[in-house]
Order: structure tokens, then sequence, then C-alpha cells
């Protein structure tokens, strides 16, 4: 899997938008964008994923610029139930390829 | 629903102890994933299984093996309890290739303390 680079942490406050950015310079051709999100004591859950431009779903949006070499994660309007960690994956579709996740961005929604 | 379930939610062992942690997936996935979560140290692969009987090695396999006779089935055995073995530990699976293959679905995890 490409390395990817994230923010260890952000703050925010409830009812902000939160943008995450993750960086994947060496990004390969056929790999996707997936995001994950982790909250205490429970398995990261599969949040959104993308391979080109724009995609939205009811959680969040993720932006993908023409070069692909970074993504952001879109949340609106946080709420404290959004505090948790959130990796960002790089991936392709070669079978046998691990899934090797990062340090992950530690977001902290206060009231 | 995807369901991965794993055996135990808490675990208690004994140094020197062998110990089994099971992870059963109910969505015929080829994948099957183990991780190990320590606080500041995120989540690291010790095993990955991509079919039955074929096993990869991850980031930290010291002191570990795996075994998937089913396709549904993956354990994780630590063949000789040491304290440093105190962890989280997670099970994922997820489809074999195209974007699938990055959409992984993890378990409850197992909190084990080895003592």
């Amino acid at each position: 899997l490409a390395k990817t680079t994230q923010p260890i942490s952000m703050d925010s406050y409830e009812g902000q938008e939160v943008n995450i950015t993750c960086s994947h310079n060496n990004i390969a051709t056929n790999d996707y964008i997936t995001w994950y999100q982790q909250f205490p004591s429970q398995g990261p859950r599969f949040i959104i994923q993308g391979y080109k431009t724009k995609v939205t779903n009811e959680v969040a949006s993720l932006f993908i610029p023409a070069d692909r070499k970074s993504s952001t994660l879109s949340l609106p309007r946080v709420s404290l139930s959004d505090t948790a960690v959130y990796y960002c994956l790089v991936g392709g579709n070669n079978a046998g390829n691990m899934l090797t996740f990062g340090g992950g961005t530690r977001l902290m929604v206060k009231p | 629903d995807v369901k991965v379930t794993q055996s135990s939610r808490y675990l208690v062992k004994r140094t020197g102890e062998k110990v089994f942690l099971e992870c059963v997936q109910d969505m015929d996935h080829e994948n099957m994933f183990w991780y190990r979560q320590d606080p500041g140290l995120g989540l690291r692969l010790i095993y990955f299984s991509y079919d039955v009987k074929m096993k990869e090695k991850g980031d930290i396999p010291e002191g570990y093996s795996v075994s998937r006779e089913k396709k549904e089935r993956f354990s994780l055995i630590l063949e000789s309890a040491s304290t440093n073995q105190t962890s989280m530990y997670l099970c994922a699976s997820s489809f074999a290739g195209g974007a699938a293959y990055t959409e992984a679905f993890f378990g409850q995890g197992t909190r084990l303390t080895v003592v």
C-alpha cells in the first residue's frame, strides 16, 4: 500500500465542518483511497472510498484532486459523537496486498 | 449486515500459556487480517490470509502464528503468551480485488491481558 501522511490530531467545535487531509504522493494508477473511523474500544469502521474527483455519502464527503496525490475527508457539521480517530488508506486491486494502517488523525470535537 | 465475530471480548491468560483467538466472518470474504492495537502505536498488522491455508506475515509476526483451515475462520495463536502481548487484538475481512479489497470489516476486538 502507498504510504500516507495525515495530521496526528485536530480539534473542532460542534456544528463546524471538519476537513482532514491525507497525503499519498506515491499513489498508483489502480489505487483507491479509503477512510475509516474508529471509536475507543471498537474496531475501525469503513466510512468512504473514492478514486477521483468527489464522493459523497450520508456520513462524509471525499475530495480528490486531479493528481490524486492527496485527499480530503470532509465531515459536515460535526457533533460530539464524531470524536474518533480517522485513518486514510491507499490501495489497489491486487489480490494478496496487505491492509496497512497509518497512525490516523485523532479528531476531538468540543461543545 | 456483514458480521465479523471474535470469540472473546476480554481474555486473561497466564505467561507461557498457548492462546487461541478465533475470528469468523459470514460474507465469504477471501481476505482476513489480524491486528494488534496499543496506545500510541496505532493498528499494526500481525498476519494476513488471502485464501484457505494461505498466509503472509505482516509487520509484527514474531511470537504469533495463524491458521486458516476454512474460508470463514481465521485463528491467531500465541504459542507462549508473554506480558508484552497484552493488547487489543482486532480481526478484519474483505473481498480480494478491486475497491472492495480496502473496504474491510472489523470485529469488536479482544482485549487480552497476559499476567
